[in-house]
């Protein structure tokens, strides 16, 4: 079974703050999508990385894959209330589905 | 680009009765498409992955008689609830993919159903 490990499952920061969530496994994928969820909705696509080592920016979001492709990392500059929110990293098995994290809620404060 | 539509979006039933949840892909055909439920501040729990034309394949635990899923078209799957109980209360999302490929998922706004 393939496992991604969120870390750290929940995050109080204050607006302003950056933050760095991480996503982890032992397997290697060979594409990892990050969403985030708020309450009552469904997941929305932010990123997908695919290249060892790439980075990916979405405005304020910072977007990293591993250099071997086995873990991730997302981190927020200058986090703002609309941040707030269930951020999720899944992981392409290769076998027609993906592998969800456990998620990391984030609360960010005015 | 890339909207999927859940309906109902909530639903209440009694027990017993059956639900059916339909999810559609609006812009975009959808090669597969995925169900899934959510516990409140958990993350996503695959149930059945969907080909259009084929029969679902369930993920282990999940009862493929109680729920019921139909991927009639390239742009609608439904899953339906059947005998609901109250342990069934829950988030049910779907989720599709073949915009860019089986990676991305494009997912529905989700269906809270509550079984009284």
């Amino acid at each position: 079974t393939q496992l991604l490990e969120q870390s750290p499952q929940f995050l109080s920061i204050q607006e302003g703050e950056n933050l760095t969530v991480y996503c982890n496994s032992s397997s290697v994928f060979s594409s990892l999508q990050w969403y985030r969820q708020e309450p009552g909705e469904g997941p929305v696509l932010l990123v997908t990385v695919v290249t060892g080592g790439e980075v990916k920016k979405l405005k304020r979001l910072t977007f990293q894959f591993g250099d071997a492709r086995k873990d991730s990392s997302l981190h927020i500059t200058a986090a703002q209330p609309g941040d707030t929110g269930l951020y999720l990293c899944a992981g392409d098995t290769n076998a027609g589905k993906s592998t969800f994290g456990d998620g990391t809620t984030l609360t960010v404060k005015p | 680009g890339a909207v999927v539509s859940q309906h109902p979006s909530r639903v209440i039933c009694k027990s017993g009765t059956s639900v059916k949840i339909e999810c559609r892909s609006l812009d975009f055909q959808a090669t597969t498409m995925f169900w899934y439920r959510q516990f409140p501040k958990k993350s996503l729990m695959l149930m059945a992955t969907s080909n259009e034309g084929s029969k679902a394949t369930y993920e282990q635990g999940v009862e493929k008689d109680k729920f019921l899923i139909n991927h009639a078209s390239l742009t609608l799957s439904t899953l339906t609830v059947t005998s609901a109980h109250p342990e069934d209360s829950s988030f049910y999302i779907c989720s599709a993919a073949g915009v860019r490929g089986i990676n991305e998922q494009y997912f529905g706004p989700g269906t809270r159903l509550t079984v009284t």
